[in-house]
């Protein structure tokens, strides 16, 4: 059954550090997303990526966010300048046209130093 | 603004009880879409299943089932003859209707850590 990778599992950085956290979604799948989730806290919306822009985003996702498509397999998103509240864990999710489950990712870990 | 409440922190019970995890929501919109995830210690996110808000059907599916009623806004979940290995926390989430039709970003409640105790 295909799954939703990510890489890496666990990501170490620096505070100020700029940090890539990728994503490889389903092949058929046209929709991403990125959702974070501090310690023991709930899951929280960043940001969704349909047709190479981004479809809608969060508060949290404010100028130190980016995301991109690089090709036509990965999904990355970059923190510029981490900060110690960037510590969280990260997941990544993808669906298909007109289907409305979002299939998750098993998370990078992100420690901020 | 959409808003998703799982008032119970966490719930212990001994295996084979049956419990049942509460999820109340809020949202403007009339067409929407609920969700049950399950996070077990490995922090994963795995999904259990989808409700459209015209579908208020229940279901079951194994020990597991959904009770879906709009006119109290809930979304409840109830686990039979519980086992060890439904620990997890389990999070209700809610989501609007995309321009291209599908759910879009989920806001999800706090979870509830369930322990199942042998």
């Amino acid at each position: 059954e295909p799954e939703v990778t990510q890489t890496p599992s666990h990501q170490v950085t620096q505070m100020g550090q700029e940090v890539i956290l990728r994503c490889v979604p389903i092949s058929n799948h046209l929709y991403f997303y990125w959702y974070r989730q501090i310690l023991g806290q709930k899951v929280e919306f960043l940001v969704s990526f349909y047709n190479n822009e981004i479809s809608e985003k969060s508060e949290i996702f404010d100028d130190q966010f980016s995301v991109e498509r690089p090709d036509g397999s990965n999904f990355t998103l970059k923190i510029r300048s981490t900060k110690l509240e960037d510590s969280a864990m990260y997941f990544c999710a993808s669906r298909p046209a007109g289907y409305d489950t979002q299939y998750f990712g098993p998370g990078t870990r992100l420690t901020v130093l | 603004a959409q808003k998703v409440t799982q008032a119970q922190t966490e719930i212990s019970v001994v295996e084979k009880e049956d419990v049942t995890l509460d999820c109340v929501y809020e949202t403007r919109d009339t067409t929407y879409y609920l969700f049950w995830y399950k996070q077990p210690p490995s922090g994963e996110l795995v999904f259990l299943i989808r409700r459209n808000s015209f579908d208020e059907q229940n279901e079951i599916s194994g020990r597991y089932s959904w009770n879906f009623q709009k006119s109290t806004s809930s979304f409840n979940f109830t686990i039979t003859a519980s086992q060890v290995v439904d620990s997890a926390v389990y999070f209700c989430a809610l989501s609007e209707v995309s321009n291209g039709g599908g759910a879009d970003g989920l806001t999800f409640g706090k979870g509830t850590h369930l322990i199942i105790q042998p």
